[in-house]
């Protein structure tokens, strides 16, 4: 699977929107980019995934790049129950294996 | 949406004893399934890859002896734990994808802490 680089903290005021950037460069032609987010001792959510067209959903928005190199997560009104872990990955979604980085941690202060 | 379900949610068993975990999918059928572990303030790291009828597939480093792994069903797989010692304490989590093709979903169940003492 390609490798994605994230920063690794980012901080948002509630009601704002947070853009989490994911760079993948090496993306494949049938690899997509999934958003997962896993809070504090819980497994992790599934929030949304494409593969070059950009997608929302009633989570969040992705955003990707033409050249599928990189994409933004968007949550468009940040609360506080969204402090998490935001991991981005690129897999195919098939029969492949799906592996964790390092993600970003989202806080949401007040 | 889908639906992962991990039984139990925590668990503390003894040193050297045995210990299952339960992995099942609510809504779909699985053919595959992925066993994770993650430690305090890392990520999550696979341990195996679990398909129906079949034997899983484990990664490098991580001994399959130790931990059986069985998917017997299109709705549920097992973790055991074998002569569990306190280095085996993690979380535990399974997850399960909801197709064969490109592009499926893959949904986490909600994580299982082991506890050995």
């Amino acid at each position: 699977d390609a490798k994605t680089t994230q920063p690794p903290s980012m901080d948002c005021a509630e009601g704002r929107a947070a853009n989490l950037p994911c760079n993948h460069s090496t993306i494949s032609g049938n690899e997509y980019v999934y958003w997962y987010r896993q809070i504090h001792s819980q497994g992790p959510q599934y929030i949304i995934h494409g593969l070059k067209n950009n997608e929302t959903n009633e989570m969040a928005s992705l955003i990707i790049t033409e050249d599928r190199k990189s994409s933004t997560l968007i949550l468009p009104h940040a609360t506080l129950r969204d402090t998490a872990v935001y991991y981005c990955i690129v897999f195919t979604g098939g029969g492949n294996k799906l592996t964790f980085g390092t993600g970003t941690q989202l806080k949401v202060e007040l | 949406g889908a639906v992962v379900s991990q039984h139990p949610s925590r668990v503390i068993c003894k040193s050297g004893t045995s210990v299952k975990i339960e992995c099942r999918s609510l809504d779909f059928q699985a053919t595959t399934m992925f066993w994770y572990r993650q430690f305090p303030k890392q990520s999550l790291m696979l341990m195996a890859t679990s398909n129906e009828g079949s034997k899983a597939t484990y990664e490098q480093g991580v001994e399959k002896d130790k931990f059986l792994i069985n998917h017997a069903s299109l709705t549920l797989s097992t973790l055991t734990v074998t002569s569990a010692h306190p280095e085996d304490s993690s979380f535990y989590i399974c997850s399960a994808r909801s197709g064969q093709g490109d592009g499926n979903t893959i949904y986490f169940g909600e994580g299982s802490w082991l506890t050995v003492v």
